[in-house]
């Protein structure tokens, strides 16, 4: 099956710093990766939507400067959480997107990464 | 906005019974519904993709049921074991060339060995 990967898994960090997580396609190519945030008991919310070659589409109420979103390569998207606040911790988990046989798309997930802004 | 839930939150089984848990999601517009199995510390697997209404899929002990006329999916487990202990979430994309999904909250399955 297909495989993304995350890094890192948990990142410690002091408010006003920037931190990078990366998310990879391992084992197929794709244009589509998705950025969602998780708070405790909620739902996957998405944030962005992370396109090959071309500008990152923000979620209404998704600060596109605050969340810098590169996806330079067909197998790589990332995800810069700029002048971190400690209100910004939180789960943070990508996925790249597939088209399976049938034509309907399918997700694949990194495992996230815990944010955690002292 | 879709508005996806899950219910319940959270059940405990002991080893052997079988469950069910529910997914309810505007009928209206309906797309495709996604069930995925998430366990700690890994990331969420990809269990279902269900299109057609009366849809019915299985994969070992676990199966799932679609009704897009009155907008539920059943996810079911026989026997559960404790390894299926993980949080089950269901998905519906919005449509549209992104294929955006809106995720429920999901239900919490402990299975007690």
């Amino acid at each position: 099956g297909a495989v993304v990967s995350q890094h890192p898994s948990w990142v410690i960090c002091k408010s006003g710093t920037s931190v990078k997580i990366e998310c990879r396609s391992l084992d197929f190519q794709a244009t589509t990766m998705f950025w969602y945030r998780q708070f405790p008991k909620q739902s996957l919310m998405l944030m962005a939507t992370s396109n090959e070659g071309s500008k990152a589409t923000y979620e209404q109420g998704v600060e596109k400067d605050k969340f810098l979103i590169n996806h330079a390569s067909l197998t790589l998207s990332t995800l810069t959480v700029t002048s971190a606040h400690p209100e910004d911790s939180s789960f943070y988990i990508c996925s790249a997107r597939a088209i399976e046989t049938g034509g309907h798309y399918e997700q694949y997930f990194g495992p996230g990464t815990r944010l955690t802004v002292t | 906005i879709l508005n996806v839930e899950q219910s319940p939150q959270s059940l405990h089984v002991q080893e052997g019974d079988s469950t069910n848990f529910t997914c309810s999601f505007p009928s209206s517009n309906f797309y495709a519904l996604h069930w995925y199995r998430w366990e700690t510390a890994k990331s969420p697997e990809a269990l279902f993709v269900m299109t057609l209404n009366g849809d019915e899929k299985k994969k070992g002990r676990i199966s799932a049921t679609l009704n897009t006329k009155e907008g539920y999916s059943y996810l079911y487990i026989k026997g559960s074991q404790p390894e299926d202990s993980a949080t089950y979430l269901c998905a519906t994309p919005s449509g549209g060339s992104n294929y955006k999904l809106t995720f429920g909250k999901g239900t919490l399955l402990t299975v007690n060995p």
